[in-house]
């Protein structure tokens, strides 16, 4: 079975900084692109970060370029995304999700919250 | 950017109801389209990926079509359990992006 577990959210200052973690069971994440995307408190989804399998090449939503930065582990088997310079904005619940053939979304983590507080 | 754009952004329905969802995008996104239904404090779920394909599991009650740069969600026979908020997206270029939701309400 396919399972995604998001981690490490939580309550931060603005301005602060806050490391996410996605470990994924079922399946070797070395064979897929990987993402992150958000949902702020009442909102619809956002797309944060794309991954892809060997780490060589990721992309951004333009309000997290400089500040978010996405990685892997496929030894561990997980998926990170390191925040900084954490903005009011950035309160969101953050989902990881696997990629699989085109770039479809096929399998969601559970999601973890993040609220930046001043 | 590519905008995508959801109409209607609500809809009341009854079980056993058809309803039909519409997703436009602002520029071609070849038939890189998906769906995804989230229910209240609930990770979202995959339905259709490439305008029409069902993902594994789905239920062949979800259907998805397109005409032109207009993409549209259909469900058939609505139950409980499909009164939720949908989303489409657009995976063709970065930045990927979603269309704002549509909630489905029960009448």
């Amino acid at each position: 079975e396919v399972l995604l577990a998001e981690s490490g959210g939580g309550l931060v200052q603005l301005g602060g900084s806050l490391r996410l973690s996605c470990a994924a069971s079922g399946f070797s994440i070395s064979n897929y692109w990987m993402t992150w995307v958000r949902q702020a408190p009442g909102r619809g989804l956002e797309w944060v970060a794309n991954i892809k399998q060997d780490g060589s090449e990721k992309h951004y939503v333009d309000s997290v370029k400089g500040r978010f930065t996405v990685s892997r582990d496929n030894a561990k088997n997980s998926l990170y995304l390191q925040m900084n310079s954490l903005r009011a904005g950035d309160t969101a619940v953050y989902y990881c999700a696997r990629l699989w053939n085109g770039g479809e979304i096929d399998y969601w983590g559970q999601g973890t919250l993040v609220t930046v507080s001043s | 950017d590519i905008q995508m754009t959801q109409s209607p952004s609500s809809l009341s329905a009854s079980v056993g109801d058809r309803v039909t969802i519409t997703c436009r995008a602002s520029q071609g996104i070849s038939n890189y389209l998906a769906w995804f239904q989230q229910k209240p404090g609930k990770a979202p779920k995959s339905l259709i990926y490439g305008v029409s394909n069902l993902q594994s599991g789905v239920p062949s009650k979800f259907s998805g079509g397109r005409s032109g740069t207009d993409f549209t969600l259909t469900i058939s026979s609505l139950q409980p359990e499909d009164f939720a908020t949908y989303y489409c997206q657009q995976y063709n270029s970065y930045p990927i992006t979603f269309g704002q939701g549509t909630r489905l309400e029960i009448k």
